[in-house]
């Protein structure tokens, strides 16, 4: 079974311009979130979506935002990139729902923003 | 929101040598995972931990949760060097959002 996918892989913006990342979860799950991971940290919760309704939002600004789609895929835009949103960006699938559950990532997309 | 603080940040082992990670909170934890990130990977889900004294072992790894439910603690012996990587504690809320401690970066020496 695939896992999950995330497009592109890399990805190189400047400042003020706009990005969307691109994830599609395992098969079956209904479940998608989305981490930041700037080098040296652990990965920072942005956004989780479950039966495409928003489930949870991190302490990012509004710059940010998502979406899930009928078939589970999900995309992450970011606005306005700072130098400060260079990071590697994670999709996390799951099954979701109201259980605590293990989380699949994805390969990441690696965002730099000169 | 529930936090965690993991020591130490960073783990130099000799190849053979055994260590520990561990997690700590000033809360009690609902539950708490653990993750493995390769350097250039990506987070690999090892083991969930909820009940309080819980002890789980996969191969050389031992995982442990705490009676009170505070810490954590992952024990692998024998290191070998295939243990590289960031090893990461989380906690996940009841929809699954997790969030992660800084992580114990290990460096294991042949």
């Amino acid at each position: 079974d695939a896992g999950v996918t995330q497009s592109p892989t890399h990805l190189i913006k400047t400042r003020g311009q706009h990005v969307t990342l691109r994830c599609s979860p395992i098969s079956g799950h209904k479940s998608v979130s989305w981490y930041q991971q700037v080098l040296g940290q652990g990965p920072q919760f942005i956004f989780q979506y479950y039966e495409k309704e928003e489930r949870g939002r991190g302490n990012f600004p509004d710059r940010f935002s998502a979406r899930q789609f009928p078939n589970y895929s999900s995309e992450l835009n970011v606005n306005a990139l700072l130098l400060g949103d260079s990071a590697l960006y994670l999709c996390a699938s799951s099954l979701g729902g109201p259980q605590v559950r293990k989380q699949f990532f994805g390969p990441g997309t690696r965002l730099t923003v000169l | 929101g529930q936090q965690v603080m993991q020591i130490p940040q960073y783990q130099h082992v000799q190849e053979g040598e055994d260590f520990t990670t561990y997690c700590n909170s000033s809360t009690t934890l609902s539950n708490i995972q653990w993750y493995k990130q390769r350097p250039g990977g990506h987070p690999v889900f090892l083991i969930q931990l909820v009940k309080s004294g819980e002890v789980k072992k996969q191969k050389r790894l031992t995982f442990q949760f705490g009676e009170a439910k505070k810490n954590s603690s992952l024990h692998i012996t024998a290191t070998q060097t295939t243990d590289v990587g960031t090893y990461f504690c989380a906690v996940t809320d009841s929809w699954g959002k997790l969030q992660f401690g800084a992580g114990t970066q290990v460096v294991v020496t042949p």
